[in-house]
């Protein structure tokens, strides 16, 4: 069973503060996503990584910035939070393997800015 | 440019009664459809999937999702809904050869007794 699993559940930090938000899958996953869910918005993607020490911008990237050192470890980094981003925070994993490209999630992190 | 709709926000339904959710999406070439559902305080996952073949999908807990290519829809059915199908759905679409998702809006679904 694919387990992903997000270091807080809930978080609340000060404006200007940076932010680690991390990620962990434990199945060996090629490919790591981060998305933000926002009620009438549904999940919008920050970023994503197919490799090790590789990513992507995603459709929303702006404010954020990611790291992958690791390939079971996928963390998003708010350089200087802001109240804008106020939001719940999804990570998800996916095999990579042809054929299969169901996304696994974990239970999300929901950062209040203040 | 690539999207997915859903068309109902906010659905109540009464145990036992029909559901259909609607989603559209707009894709060019091949595409892998999803449907995804977030129970209150659980996290995201599938319900089912069209990659190719039989547009007709069954998926777990009963629910099935017809693949109509002429229109673009995804729509997500089940004949007779329960209380625990209370939860909030979201339709997703792929181009077939990558894991990258666009997600819809989201259906909050609640289902009174």
């Amino acid at each position: 069973d694919v387990k992903v699993t997000q270091s807080s559940r809930y978080l609340v930090k000060r404006t200007g503060e940076k932010v680690f938000l991390e990620c962990v899958q434990d199945m060996d996953h090629e490919n790591m996503f981060w998305y933000r869910q926002d009620p009438g918005l549904g999940l919008r993607l920050i970023y994503f990584s197919y490799d090790v020490k590789m990513k992507e911008k995603g459709d929303i990237p702006e404010g954020y910035s990611v790291s992958r050192e690791k390939k079971e470890r996928f963390s998003l980094i708010l350089e200087s939070a802001s109240t804008n981003q106020t939001s719940m925070y999804l990570c998800a994993s996916t095999r990579g393997t042809s054929g299969d490209y169901e996304q696994y999630f974990g239970p999300g992190t929901r950062l209040t800015v203040t | 440019a690539q999207s997915v709709s859903q068309h109902n926000h906010h659905v109540i339904l009464s145990e036992a009664a029909s559901l259909e959710l609607g989603c559209n999406y707009s894709y060019g070439g091949t595409v892998n459809l999803f449907w995804y559902v977030q129970y209150p305080g659980q996290h995201l996952q599938l319900l089912l999937k069209y990659f190719s073949g039989d547009p007709l999908v069954k998926g777990i807990k009963g629910f099935e999702a017809e693949f109509i290519k002429s229109k673009f829809s995804f729509n997500l059915r089940k004949p007779s809904v329960q209380w625990s199908d209370t939860a909030e759905y979201f339709c997703a679409a792929g181009s077939y050869n990558t894991d990258k998702l666009i997600f819809g809006t989201g259906t909050r679904l609640q289902v009174f007794p």
